[in-house]
């Protein structure tokens, strides 16, 4: 069975421009969340999606970040226009939402912005 | 609003030398909790998984209790190695409509190992 993966893995661009992160997660898990890791911090929850609705989106950082999980199916994450900040590793982790299940992790996105 | 909050944020040890990191949390009605490790430039691992009638739970060097009347938990580490460095998380999961299940997640605790 395939693992969550996540696209690119990784991604150096300049301030001002935009990035779009891809994050396909394990086929039937309904809950898909994102996380990131700002150098040297510890990693931060930005927000989780059960199936495509935003069940909690209380850590995204600004508004310059967007979200989106069509049909419930993969996500995406945009950062538009990115700033020297936003560098970091984006985690995406997805779970099957039943009793026991583990919330299972990508390896990541290294976002860079110069 | 359920919320699982670890500390400390940031912890450094030398090596061979033990460590206990603390999650609390707010979740209800719990299910279970766990504890990741996350390696740097890798996604986070499963450690242990306690459900509400376990206390203690060891994986190796790592030990992890629960309390879930004071809704406290540990991790433990013993006699750390510098690969013991990495980012623990505590995940703690509470049961909805359904039968299903939403895990909180903490913020982690970012764990150096010196040498």
């Amino acid at each position: 069975e395939a693992g969550v993966t996540q696209f690119p893995s990784h991604s150096v661009i300049e301030k001002g421009q935009t990035v779009t992160l891809r994050c396909d997660p394990i086929s039937g898990h309904d809950n898909l969340y994102w996380y990131r890791r700002v150098m040297g911090k510890e990693i931060k929850f930005l927000l989780h999606f059960v199936k495509e609705s935003k069940q909690d989106e209380s850590g995204m950082p600004n508004n310059r970040f967007l979200a989106e999980r069509t049909g419930g199916t993969y996500s995406t994450l945009k950062v538009q226009p990115a700033e020297l900040e936003d560098s970091g590793v984006y985690f995406c982790a997805s779970s099957q939402g039943f009793l026991g299940s583990e919330a299972f992790f990508g390896q990541g996105t290294r976002l860079t912005v110069v | 609003k359920n919320q699982v909050e670890q500390s400390p944020q940031s912890l450094i040890i030398l090596e061979g030398k033990n460590c206990t990191l603390q999650c609390n949390y707010t979740v209800s009605p719990f299910s279970n909790l766990r504890w990741y490790k996350q390696d740097t430039g890798r996604g986070p691992v499963s450690l242990t998984i306690m459900t509400f009638s376990e206390n203690t739970k060891s994986n190796g060097r790592y030990t992890a209790t629960l309390d879930a009347d004071t809704k406290q938990s540990s991790l433990h580490i013993t006699a750390s190695q510098l690969s013991d460095s990495a980012s623990y998380i505590c995940v703690v999961s509470e049961i909805v409509a359904g039968g299903s299940y939403i895990p909180t997640f903490g913020r982690g605790t970012s764990l150096i190992v010196h040498p």
